[in-house]
């Protein structure tokens, strides 16, 4: 089993759809949790970090954390087709470690 | 956040030679990490460049086959060596922003390697 698991898509929802990506884990050690955009033929761009469990907001996105399950998820709402891309998630198990394991990544389409 | 840049963007090279790929930071960091993403994969870890000392690398990386420099704080190259088919991917870097209740790393750009 692999210590992040996240559904590789593709995910097409229309315009203005609230998209959900979620990334599951197996190391309960996991302590940082962030989101990573990732358009086509650049490097990944940090949209969200979270500390332990709970919820963190940044305008059109929700990071969420569910640490008794396990389970992380980003919602994006209004979606627009600039949003368009590769969503990362990655974890740390704490600042002391500079191991992070990543997910596989989601590709979504936003159509308009 | 930092603002990081790679050269070069990308490149194809012959089997059998080496490219060497530079990672610039606008601001002073402890430790950056050089990054392999495959097709379709995660990103992997290489290696951890600390200034002043060896790197050091993940289980399944030498340092004969990708050889790594720091020489300053807001520097660090990557070299891949004898390169084979095998080796075409997008190689980035990174640097860690670490705090109370921080610990993200910011990445580079990204080379895209393709090896013929």
């Amino acid at each position: 089993q692999k210590e992040v698991e996240q559904d590789p898509g593709p995910l097409s929802v229309p315009e203005g759809a609230i998209v959900s990506l979620n990334c599951t884990y197996s190391n309960s050690a996991f302590q940082y949790f962030m989101w990573y955009r990732q358009y086509s033929r650049k490097g990944p761009e940090l949209l969200m970090y979270t500390y332990s469990s709970g919820n963190k907001e940044d305008g059109r996105f929700t990071a969420q954390v569910d640490k008794s399950s396990k389970y992380i998820s980003l919602f994006i709402r209004d979606s627009q087709p600039s949003d368009s891309a590769t969503y990362l998630c990655a974890m740390s198990v704490s600042s002391g470690t500079y191991k992070y394991i990543f997910g596989t990544g989601t590709r979504l389409k936003v159509l308009a | 956040s930092a603002v990081i840049s790679q050269k070069p963007s990308r490149d194809i090279c012959q089997r059998g030679t080496s490219l060497t790929i530079q990672c610039q930071v606008d601001s002073q960091v402890t430790m950056m990490f050089w990054y392999r993403q495959q097709p379709g994969q995660s990103l992997t870890l290489i290696a951890t460049a600390n200034q002043g000392s060896e790197a050091t690398y993940e289980s399944g990386f030498v340092i004969d086959k990708f050889p790594i420099s720091r020489p300053n704080l807001t520097f660090s190259t990557l070299t891949v060596s004898n390169m084979s088919p095998e080796d075409s991917s997008i190689y980035l870097c990174s640097v860690e922003d670490r705090g109370p209740y921080t610990d993200t790393q910011y990445f580079g750009p990204g080379t895209r390697l393709t090896v013929l």
